[in-house]
């Protein structure tokens, strides 16, 4: 089966950075993506990772240990827009020909002045 | 890049009527379509796997007879809710491409009175 955790919520100050940890246990790994959701709103695509590393893409960077089953998003310069829920997803063939992609729990993340 | 599209937005039904909501890629063809669910304050769970021309493939705990799937075409998935209940009220979303970034619908919000 598959098991994605993040933390339930997290705070921050504007102006600073936050780091957003997620650890997966999945039979297919095949990526591991990013998603920022603001309520009420579809997913918006944040990053994507299938090799070990760090990916950078302006203020918000993501890194990935396959062989620790770890992944985090890190959100610099924090601006209050960035307040919203942080998507943890994983890609998992599970074994078959088709793809699905399985989200974490989520991460609702508040900015403050 | 790609986009999903679909409707409706919002819609209220009264208890034991049926729903429809449609799932359109605009300008690609999806073979594979996906269907999640949200519940307020929760991540996006995925419900079942569209297949264009073929029968749907249901995650476990998802009742087959009451969230009805269709692909007909290589550009359309509906999600029909069956005999909706108030517990059915939540925010269906659904998805397309994962060969890169998954294209997210701007999801229906369900009401069931």
């Amino acid at each position: 089966g598959q098991n994605i955790d993040q933390p339930t919520e997290m705070t921050a100050t504007e102006g600073a950075i936050v780091q957003i940890n997620c650890t997966y246990q999945t039979s297919g790994f095949n990526g591991l993506f990013w998603y920022q959701q603001h309520a009420g709103e579809a997913p918006t695509f944040l990053s994507y990772n299938v090799l070990d590393g760090l990916e950078e893409k302006g203020r918000f960077s993501s890194f990935l240990s396959r062989s620790k089953g770890y992944s985090y998003l890190l959100l610099k310069e924090l601006q209050m827009k960035d307040s919203a829920s942080y998507l943890c997803a994983v890609r998992d063939h599970g074994g078959g020909a088709t793809n699905k992609l399985i989200f974490g729990t989520g991460t609702l993340l508040a900015v403050q002045p | 890049g790609a986009v999903v599209s679909q409707h409706p937005s919002r819609v209220i039904c009264k208890s034991g009527t049926s729903v429809k909501i449609e799932c359109r890629s605009l300008d690609f063809q999806a073979t594979t379509m996906f269907w999640y669910r949200q519940f307020p304050k929760q991540s996006l769970m995925l419900m079942a796997t569209s297949n264009e021309g073929s029968k749907a493939t249901y995650e476990q705990g998802v009742e087959k007879d009451k969230f009805l799937i269709n692909h007909a075409s290589l550009t359309l998935s509906t999600l029909t809710v069956t005999s909706a209940h108030p517990e059915d009220s939540s925010f269906y979303i659904c998805s397309a491409g994962l060969t890169g970034q998954a294209a997210f619908g701007s999801g229906t919000r369900l009401t069931v009175v």
